[in-house]
Protein backbone atom coordinates (compact mmCIF):
# COMPACT_ATOMS: atom_id res chain seq x y z
CA UNK A 1 0.00 0.00 0.00
CA UNK A 2 1.65 3.22 -1.01
CA UNK A 3 1.70 5.90 2.03
CA UNK A 4 2.00 9.14 0.32
CA UNK A 5 1.37 8.90 -3.08
CA UNK A 6 1.47 12.20 -5.60
CA UNK A 7 -0.12 12.60 -9.11
CA UNK A 8 0.83 13.35 -11.72
CA UNK A 9 4.64 11.60 -11.39
CA UNK A 10 5.88 14.05 -14.65
CA UNK A 11 4.33 17.08 -15.51
CA UNK A 12 6.00 19.22 -18.62
CA UNK A 13 3.97 22.68 -19.40
CA UNK A 14 4.65 25.81 -21.10
CA UNK A 15 5.31 29.03 -19.39
CA UNK A 16 1.94 30.64 -18.21
CA UNK A 17 0.06 28.23 -17.75
CA UNK A 18 -1.36 26.81 -14.16
CA UNK A 19 -1.45 23.42 -13.16
CA UNK A 20 -1.73 21.40 -9.81
CA UNK A 21 -0.05 18.57 -7.95
CA UNK A 22 -2.76 16.27 -5.84
CA UNK A 23 -1.03 14.53 -2.68
CA UNK A 24 -2.93 12.33 -0.99
CA UNK A 25 -1.65 10.33 2.82
CA UNK A 26 -3.35 7.09 4.16
CA UNK A 27 -1.06 7.19 7.48
CA UNK A 28 -3.27 8.64 9.67
CA UNK A 29 -1.37 12.13 9.73
CA UNK A 30 -1.93 15.04 10.85
CA UNK A 31 0.96 17.10 9.64
CA UNK A 32 1.36 17.25 5.61
CA UNK A 33 4.22 19.14 3.65
CA UNK A 34 5.20 20.27 0.47
CA UNK A 35 9.31 20.49 -0.15
CA UNK A 36 10.94 21.80 -3.90
CA UNK A 37 14.28 19.72 -4.65
CA UNK A 38 16.35 21.62 -7.35
CA UNK A 39 18.77 20.42 -9.86
CA UNK A 40 21.04 20.46 -7.49
CA UNK A 41 19.23 17.83 -4.94
CA UNK A 42 18.78 21.10 -2.56
CA UNK A 43 15.43 20.08 -0.49
CA UNK A 44 13.64 23.24 0.74
CA UNK A 45 10.57 23.15 2.75
CA UNK A 46 7.57 25.31 0.78
CA UNK A 47 4.69 24.83 3.31
CA UNK A 48 3.36 22.94 6.01
CA UNK A 49 -0.15 22.21 7.10
CA UNK A 50 -1.59 20.72 10.30
CA UNK A 51 -5.18 19.78 10.69
CA UNK A 52 -5.82 21.10 8.01
CA UNK A 53 -4.34 24.49 8.76
CA UNK A 54 -1.36 26.47 7.68
CA UNK A 55 1.19 26.53 10.06
CA UNK A 56 4.37 27.23 7.78
CA UNK A 57 4.82 29.18 5.07
CA UNK A 58 8.36 29.37 3.58
CA UNK A 59 9.48 32.61 1.11
CA UNK A 60 7.28 31.03 -1.42
CA UNK A 61 5.86 33.38 -4.33
CA UNK A 62 1.97 33.77 -3.94
CA UNK A 63 1.87 31.69 -7.35
CA UNK A 64 1.59 28.88 -5.21
CA UNK A 65 -1.38 28.01 -3.24
CA UNK A 66 -1.61 24.74 -1.48
CA UNK A 67 -4.97 23.65 -0.66
CA UNK A 68 -6.05 20.87 1.99
CA UNK A 69 -9.45 19.87 1.36
CA UNK A 70 -8.89 17.55 4.89
CA UNK A 71 -5.95 16.17 7.06
CA UNK A 72 -5.35 13.08 4.24
CA UNK A 73 -4.96 15.69 1.29
CA UNK A 74 -2.86 18.79 0.45
CA UNK A 75 -2.46 19.84 -3.35
CA UNK A 76 -0.67 22.09 -4.35
CA UNK A 77 -1.41 24.62 -6.98
CA UNK A 78 0.93 26.74 -9.18
CA UNK A 79 -0.21 29.93 -11.08
CA UNK A 80 2.11 31.18 -14.11
CA UNK A 81 4.40 29.34 -14.40
CA UNK A 82 7.72 29.78 -14.93
CA UNK A 83 10.92 28.32 -16.52
CA UNK A 84 12.21 28.63 -12.12
CA UNK A 85 9.65 26.58 -11.13
CA UNK A 86 11.10 23.30 -12.49
CA UNK A 87 11.99 21.31 -10.01
CA UNK A 88 10.97 18.19 -8.59
CA UNK A 89 8.46 18.57 -5.79
CA UNK A 90 7.75 16.22 -2.50
CA UNK A 91 5.05 15.76 -0.40
CA UNK A 92 5.44 14.56 2.86
CA UNK A 93 3.53 14.15 6.16
CA UNK A 94 4.39 13.08 9.54
CA UNK A 95 2.67 12.86 12.94
CA UNK A 96 2.50 15.85 14.83
CA UNK A 97 5.78 18.22 13.73
CA UNK A 98 8.03 18.04 16.39
CA UNK A 99 10.65 15.79 17.05
CA UNK A 100 9.27 13.70 14.50
CA UNK A 101 10.18 11.93 10.92
CA UNK A 102 8.68 12.70 7.82
CA UNK A 103 7.36 10.17 4.70
CA UNK A 104 8.31 11.25 1.49
CA UNK A 105 5.68 10.50 -1.24
CA UNK A 106 7.43 9.59 -4.89
CA UNK A 107 7.69 13.12 -5.90
CA UNK A 108 6.26 15.36 -8.85
CA UNK A 109 9.05 16.24 -11.75
CA UNK A 110 7.95 19.67 -13.13
CA UNK A 111 8.87 21.01 -16.22
CA UNK A 112 8.32 24.30 -17.38
CA UNK A 113 9.28 25.04 -21.43
CA UNK B 1 35.68 6.51 3.22
CA UNK B 2 34.95 9.86 4.46
CA UNK B 3 32.68 12.59 3.24
CA UNK B 4 32.64 16.38 4.43
CA UNK B 5 29.11 16.79 3.17
CA UNK B 6 29.37 19.89 1.29
CA UNK B 7 32.53 20.42 0.75
CA UNK B 8 32.37 16.96 -1.22
CA UNK B 9 29.56 16.34 -2.34
CA UNK B 10 30.42 12.85 -3.75
CA UNK B 11 31.59 9.85 -1.93
CA UNK B 12 32.75 6.43 -3.86
CA UNK B 13 33.52 3.20 -1.72
CA UNK B 14 34.21 -0.15 -2.30
CA UNK B 15 31.56 -2.63 -1.49
CA UNK B 16 32.05 -4.12 1.98
CA UNK B 17 34.07 -1.38 3.19
CA UNK B 18 32.58 1.09 5.89
CA UNK B 19 30.93 4.38 4.78
CA UNK B 20 31.02 7.60 6.49
CA UNK B 21 28.85 10.90 5.96
CA UNK B 22 29.26 13.92 7.47
CA UNK B 23 27.26 16.69 8.00
CA UNK B 24 27.09 20.16 9.71
CA UNK B 25 23.88 21.51 11.01
CA UNK B 26 22.89 25.27 11.38
CA UNK B 27 20.83 25.56 14.78
CA UNK B 28 22.15 25.07 18.47
CA UNK B 29 18.65 24.76 19.13
CA UNK B 30 17.75 21.68 16.72
CA UNK B 31 16.66 18.79 19.15
CA UNK B 32 16.44 16.13 16.45
CA UNK B 33 17.97 14.90 13.70
CA UNK B 34 16.87 12.88 10.89
CA UNK B 35 18.94 10.98 7.88
CA UNK B 36 17.18 10.18 4.88
CA UNK B 37 18.55 8.15 1.74
CA UNK B 38 17.18 9.35 -1.26
CA UNK B 39 17.65 6.67 -4.48
CA UNK B 40 17.14 7.90 -8.28
CA UNK B 41 14.17 8.77 -9.41
CA UNK B 42 12.20 8.39 -5.63
CA UNK B 43 11.42 10.15 -2.41
CA UNK B 44 13.46 10.02 0.43
CA UNK B 45 13.48 7.38 2.88
CA UNK B 46 13.57 7.30 6.58
CA UNK B 47 17.25 5.61 7.82
CA UNK B 48 18.09 6.53 11.38
CA UNK B 49 17.04 9.57 14.06
CA UNK B 50 18.90 10.56 17.04
CA UNK B 51 17.65 13.06 19.84
CA UNK B 52 19.83 16.03 20.85
CA UNK B 53 20.26 14.22 24.82
CA UNK B 54 21.82 11.38 22.92
CA UNK B 55 25.28 11.46 20.91
CA UNK B 56 25.19 7.66 19.78
CA UNK B 57 22.13 5.45 18.31
CA UNK B 58 22.53 2.09 15.91
CA UNK B 59 20.46 0.77 13.86
CA UNK B 60 21.00 -2.32 11.56
CA UNK B 61 24.13 -1.51 9.47
CA UNK B 62 23.82 2.26 10.10
CA UNK B 63 25.07 4.34 13.28
CA UNK B 64 24.84 8.30 13.81
CA UNK B 65 26.75 10.43 15.94
CA UNK B 66 25.90 13.50 17.29
CA UNK B 67 28.49 16.31 18.19
CA UNK B 68 26.50 19.02 19.32
CA UNK B 69 29.41 20.61 20.87
CA UNK B 70 30.71 21.82 16.79
CA UNK B 71 27.52 20.86 15.12
CA UNK B 72 28.20 18.01 13.55
CA UNK B 73 26.61 14.52 12.32
CA UNK B 74 28.22 11.56 10.85
CA UNK B 75 26.49 8.45 9.75
CA UNK B 76 28.59 4.94 9.96
CA UNK B 77 27.39 2.28 7.16
CA UNK B 78 29.20 -0.53 8.10
CA UNK B 79 30.11 -3.22 4.76
CA UNK B 80 28.37 -0.78 2.15
CA UNK B 81 26.86 -2.67 -0.28
CA UNK B 82 25.74 -1.74 -4.31
CA UNK B 83 22.25 -0.67 -2.86
CA UNK B 84 23.52 1.83 -0.51
CA UNK B 85 24.34 3.87 -3.88
CA UNK B 86 22.00 6.80 -3.33
CA UNK B 87 22.18 10.56 -2.23
CA UNK B 88 21.81 10.87 2.13
CA UNK B 89 20.79 13.86 3.14
CA UNK B 90 20.93 15.02 6.85
CA UNK B 91 17.90 16.86 8.04
CA UNK B 92 17.61 18.85 11.66
CA UNK B 93 14.23 19.87 13.18
CA UNK B 94 14.37 23.59 14.04
CA UNK B 95 12.20 24.48 16.56
CA UNK B 96 9.36 27.31 15.76
CA UNK B 97 8.15 27.57 19.58
CA UNK B 98 5.93 25.05 21.32
CA UNK B 99 5.91 21.94 19.37
CA UNK B 100 5.88 23.16 16.31
CA UNK B 101 9.23 22.59 13.96
CA UNK B 102 9.86 21.81 10.77
CA UNK B 103 12.62 19.58 9.39
CA UNK B 104 15.43 21.72 7.17
CA UNK B 105 17.50 19.32 5.15
CA UNK B 106 21.16 19.58 4.36
CA UNK B 107 23.02 19.60 1.11
CA UNK B 108 23.28 15.54 1.03
CA UNK B 109 25.85 13.42 -0.11
CA UNK B 110 26.35 11.04 -2.95
CA UNK B 111 27.61 7.48 -2.20
CA UNK B 112 28.62 5.42 -4.92
CA UNK B 113 29.49 2.28 -4.09
CA UNK B 114 32.07 0.36 -6.55
CA UNK B 115 31.14 -3.38 -7.20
Amino acid sequence: DTAVSQTPKYLVTQMGNDKSIKCEQNLGHDTMYWYKQDSKKFLKIMFSYNNKELIINETVPNRFSPKSPDKAHLNLHINSLELGDSAVYFCASSHGTANTEAFFGQGTRLTVV
Amino acid sequence: GESVGLHLPTLSVQEGDNSIINCAYSNSASDYFIWYKQESGKGPQFIIDIRSNMDKRQGQRVTVLLNKTVKHLSLQIAATQPGDSAVYFCAENIGRGGSQGNLIFGKGTKLSVKP
